[in-house]
């Protein structure tokens, strides 16, 4: 089974410019979640889509947002860009059962570089 | 508000050692926690879990021990070999929190170095 597939691995963008994520998840997998690792600040929970609608959000501004689509592949988009944007940018998918315990898997990360 | 706490940023044990990872939290909510094993470039690979319900979880080398009067966790690795060399994060997560359990808070990480 192909894991969560992210593109692209790298980016580099200039301040005040707009990215955007891509992210396939495991086959089968109907739940696509967000994380940004920062150094120092562990992974922060961006947000989280089933089924195509955002079913739990994380605590940053209007500027980072997201979409799923019905094939599950899942974007994250950053507008205006700052420089405390720069950060690697993961990834994970599960099978979203509510009430399940079951483990994120996650893909290796969009490093993005805001200069 | 750093609910789940990781106080060693890093660790060095000699190889055949146990290695101890450490984690604290804060938020009584949580009723479910993971252990993530990260190489660099790589994203996190999922190790070992435990539910509030349980104060022990063995999986082969890996045991992670749960006091949650002291809202503590530990994960044990023995013995300890070089491939084991990674940043080791701890995580939580409230089925009663929110839908689902996809939310998962993390802690900021333990450098995990065995020396051989």
């Amino acid at each position: 089974k192909a894991g969560v597939t992210q593109t692209p691995r790298y980016l580099i963008k200039t301040r005040g410019q707009q990215v955007t994520l891509s992210c396939s998840p495991i086959s089968g997998h109907r739940s696509v979640s967000w994380y940004q690792q920062t150094p120092g600040q562990g992974l922060q929970f961006l947000f989280e889509y089933f089924s195509e609608t955002q079913r739990n959000k994380g605590n940053f501004p209007g500027r980072f947002s997201g979409r799923q689509f019905s094939n599950s592949r899942s974007e994250m988009n950053v507008s205006t860009l700052e420089l405390g944007d720069s950060a690697l940018y993961l990834c994970a998918s599960s099978s979203g059962r509510t009430g399940g315990l079951t483990p994120l898997h996650f893909g290796n990360g969009t490093r993005l570089t805001v200069t | 508000d750093q609910q789940v706490k990781q106080n060693s940023p890093s660790l060095s044990v000699q190889e055949g050692r146990i290695s101890i990872l450490n984690c604290d939290y804060t938020n009584s909510m949580f009723d479910y926690f993971l252990w993530y094993k990260k190489y660099p470039a790589e994203g996190p690979t999922f190790l070992i879990s435990i539910s509030s319900i349980k104060d022990k979880n063995e999986d082969g080398r890996f045991t992670v021990f749960l006091n949650k009067s002291a809202k503590h966790l530990s994960l044990h690795i023995v013995p300890s070999q070089p491939g084991d060399s990674a940043v080791y994060f701890c995580a939580a997560s409230g089925v009663g929190l929110f839908v689902g359990n996809e939310k998962l808070t993390f802690g900021t990480g333990t450098r995990l170095t065995i020396i051989p």
